[in-house]
C-alpha cells in the first residue's frame, strides 16, 4: 500500500496528557498537511510542510500543538497538554506541487482522538 | 466564517437517477475546486476537480460544474448508484496566494436507495 499512513488510528488519553501522531506520506510528495475535523464539521487546515519546511500554521494551532517534518518525509504531530475540546480527527494529507503542476491531496485515514 | 458552504446536510436519491451536490463560495481569490467523498472511519478520497479557468470538468459519472460569477459549483453524479452512499465535501484553494491549503464545506451526505 504506497497511500498516506497514519498511525495510531485511535487514541484515548486523559485530559493533561501529551500526545504524538505520525504521518507517513505517499514517498515522492513534497507537501505534507494537517486537518483536523470535528463532528459535523468538513475537515479544517492545522498547517502544511514543503518538504522539511513548516510554511503555514493555521491560528487554530495553539502553542500546546506542534508539528514537525525532519528530513522532509514523515511528520508527527504533537498535542501537550490534551484539553477535552482536542478530541478530534487528526487527518493527515500529502500532494506533489510543483509550479508547473497541481496535484490533489491525498489523506490518510485519520487518527481519532478522545480526551477524556 | 464559513468561506465554502454547503447548505444541504443530506440529499437521497433513487438508484439510477442524477445527484446533485451543491457548494458556494465566498473568498474570490479560490482559483481550484475540489469534490471529495468520504466512508464512515476513513479519511476523504479525491474525486474530482476544476480549475477557476474551466466551468464544467467530467469523469466517468461524475461532472463538476462551476458558475464564477454567482460563486457556485456542484457535483452531478449519473447515474447514482448505491455505493455513492457517503457524506461529499467540497474544497477550495488559492493557489496562487496560499499554495494548494484546502478550505472544506460542512458536507453533504448522500444516501441513494436502492
Amino acid at each position: 500500500d504506497t497511500g498516506v499512513s497514519q498511525d495510531p488510528r485511535h487514541k484515548i488519553t486523559k485530559r493533561g496528557q501529551n500526545v504524538t501522531f505520525r504521518c507517513d506520506p505517499i514517498s515522492e510528495h513534497n507537501r505534507l498537511y494537517w486537518y483536523r475535523q470535528t463532528l459535523g464539521q468538513g475537515p479544517e487546515f492545522l498547517t502544511y510542510f514543503q518538504n522539511e519546511a513548516q510554511l503555514e500554521k493555521s491560528r487554530l494551532l495553539s502553542d500546546r500543538f506542534s508539528a514537525e517534518r525532519p528530513k522532509g518525509s514523515f511528520s508527527t504531530l504533537e498535542i501537550q497538554r490534551t484539553e477535552q475540546g482536542d478530541s478530534a480527527m487528526y487527518l493527515c494529507a500529502s500532494s506533489l506541487a510543483s509550479w508547473s503542476t497541481q496535484d490533489e491531496a491525498f489523506f490518510g485515514q485519520g487518527t481519532r482522538l478522545t480526551v477524556v | 466564517d464559513q468561506q465554502v458552504k454547503q447548505n444541504s446536510p443530506s440529499l437521497s436519491v433513487q438508484e439510477g437517477r442524477i445527484s446533485i451536490l451543491n457548494c458556494d463560495y465566498t473568498n474570490s481569490m479560490f482559483d481550484y475546486f475540489l469534490w471529495y467523498k468520504k466512508y464512515p472511519a476513513e479519511g476523504p478520497t479525491f474525486l474530482i476537480s476544476i480549475s477557476s479557468i474551466k466551468d464544467k470538468n467530467e469523469d466517468g459519472r461524475f461532472t463538476v460544474f462551476l458558475n464564477k460569477s454567482a460563486k457556485h459549483l456542484s457535483l452531478h453524479i449519473v447515474p447514482s448508484q448505491p455505493g455513492d452512499s457517503a457524506v461529499y465535501f467540497c474544497a477550495a484553494s488559492a493557489r496562487d496566494s496560499s499554495g494548494d491549503k484546502l478550505t472544506f464545506g460542512t458536507g453533504t451526505r448522500l444516501a441513494v436507495r436502492p
